[in-house]
């Protein structure tokens, strides 16, 4: 199986800063790597799929880049609503086992 | 826009069988898409259970494999998830979800908003 690593497991941060999320796949993925949000009580939410391409209707302050292994997810300026916890995912394996990060969670410092 | 929402019973007891459905709306679960189960425990991260296509053709996560199916009722336009032999451990919030292909990778959206699953002795 893909393994895929986040780093870090939590982080703190203060509204309208720059943070910067990581995932590390086990063995090279291409483009294969999606970013979602999840809020406590609620379902994950897609951010970011093939790496770098946004979803319709995500605020521009969310970006992702990388290929290969190493990935990032980058919000740009800390918005209240952004509090939560961030997940990667692959979906290179053929047949089909998706895995997941273990997830960061993001808090207001 | 598509719409999932799962059903089921929010307990069940050790050693029993765990049986959920997803309704679709919104759109036919007879279209070029998968349809997923995801799990998340109390406070941890997910878990990919498995999924279903149209045909009926599956596949599943190798360590739950032995005990899991998913299968799918057009006619009801809806899909279901049978986890045997259950214990404390897959105590969670379970989640349907379509699985999509968008610019040749695999997205899972939208998702059901959950339903939480108490496994008792």
């Amino acid at each position: 199986d893909i393994q895929m690593t986040q780093s870090p497991s939590s982080l703190s941060a203060s509204i309208g800063d720059r943070v910067t999320i990581t995932c590390r796949a086990s063995q090279s993925i291409s483009t294969y790597l999606n970013w979602y949000q999840q809020k406590p009580g609620k379902a994950p939410k897609l951010l970011i799929y093939a790496a770098s391409s946004l979803q319709s209707g995500v605020p521009s302050r969310f970006s992702g880049s990388g290929s290969g292994t190493d990935f990032t997810l980058t919000i740009s300026s800390l918005q209240p609503e952004d509090f939560a916890t961030y997940y990667c995912q692959q979906s290179y394996s053929t047949p089909p086992m998706y895995t997941f990060g273990q997830g960061t969670k993001l808090e207001i410092k | 826009q598509v719409h999932l929402q799962e059903s089921g019973p929010g307990l069940v007891k050790s050693s029993g069988t765990l049986s959920l459905t997803c309704a679709v709306s919104g759109g036919s679960i007879s279209s070029t898409d998968w349809w997923s189960w995801v799990r998340q425990p109390p406070g941890k991260g997910l878990e990919w259970i498995g999924e279903v296509y149209r045909s009926g053709s599956t596949t599943y996560n190798p360590s739950l494999k032995s005990r899991v199916t998913i299968s799918v009722d057009k006619s009801k336009n809806q899909f279901s998830l049978k986890l045997n032999s259950v214990t404390a451990a897959d105590t969670a919030v379970y989640y349907c979800a379509r699985v999509t292909a968008v610019r040749t990778t695999l997205i899972f959206d939208p998702w059901g908003q959950g339903t939480l699953v108490t496994v008792s002795s």
